[in-house]
């Protein structure tokens, strides 16, 4: 069966702190999104990659950064940790063809304290 | 604008009970619409989707979603909800050439026993 799969399912972070979300794909899809889930808000684009070591920004990435060295790791950074991150992140990967629908990592709940 | 409106937040049904989800879209280019399920605490599973051809299609766990276009419209249906449906439910819409999908703000569906 096919895997995204993020490193942590819960984090507790302290404000001003560097925080690293990893997430890695194992289907060799080409494109690769991080978004953040809050409640009434659905599911925000924060940013993408549609291929090694591209990326671009998505609705709001204010705060944050992205790497992509391989094609089947993304990360998410948060290069100094708020309180107003405090969030769901959801990874997700998709083939390049865009009807197939995306894959979703199981989330990462971040508390920022 | 590109949007995509669930105009219900949470919905009840008892079990057994017939469900309808709503799903408008707004959407310029040719659209590619998917529902997606989000059990407790889990990340998203995509329950089907539509691109082209019969306007009714079947997904998993036993739900239909049925595409109007001069409704703009993508209303999931499932004949009997069982327990095991409590999540919350998001449309999305995409389309070709677009590397990013839309999401609605999800619906919360309850099951009373």
């Amino acid at each position: 069966d096919v895997k995204v799969t993020q490193s942590s399912r819960y984090l507790v972070k302290r404000t001003g702190e560097k925080v690293f979300l990893e997430c890695v794909q194992d289907m060799d899809h080409e494109n690769m999104f991080w978004y953040r889930q809050d409640p009434g808000l659905g599911l925000r684009l924060i940013y993408f990659s549609y291929d090694v070591k591209m990326k671009e920004k998505g609705d709001i990435p204010e705060g944050y950064s992205v790497s992509r060295e391989k094609k089947e790791r993304f990360s998410l950074i948060l290069e100094s940790a708020s309180t107003n991150q405090t969030s769901m992140y959801l990874c997700a990967s998709r083939t390049g063809e865009f009807y197939y629908g995306y894959t979703f990592g199981s989330g990462t709940r971040l508390t920022v304290v | 604008a590109q949007s995509v409106t669930q105009p219900d937040i949470h919905i009840t049904v008892s079990e057994g009970a017939s469900l309808e989800l709503r799903c408008n879209y707004s959407y310029g280019a040719t659209p590619y619409l998917f529902w997606y399920v989000q059990s407790p605490g889990q990340g998203l599973q995509l329950l089907l989707k539509y691109f082209s051809g019969d306007t009714l299609v079947q997904g998993i766990k036993g739900f239909e979603a049925e595409f109007k276009r001069s409704q703009s419209s993508f209303n999931l249906r499932k004949p009997s909800v069982h327990w095991s449906d409590v999540a919350e439910y998001f449309c999305a819409v995409g389309s070709s050439g677009t590397y990013k999908y839309i999401f609605g703000t999800g619906t919360r569906l309850k099951v009373l026993a």
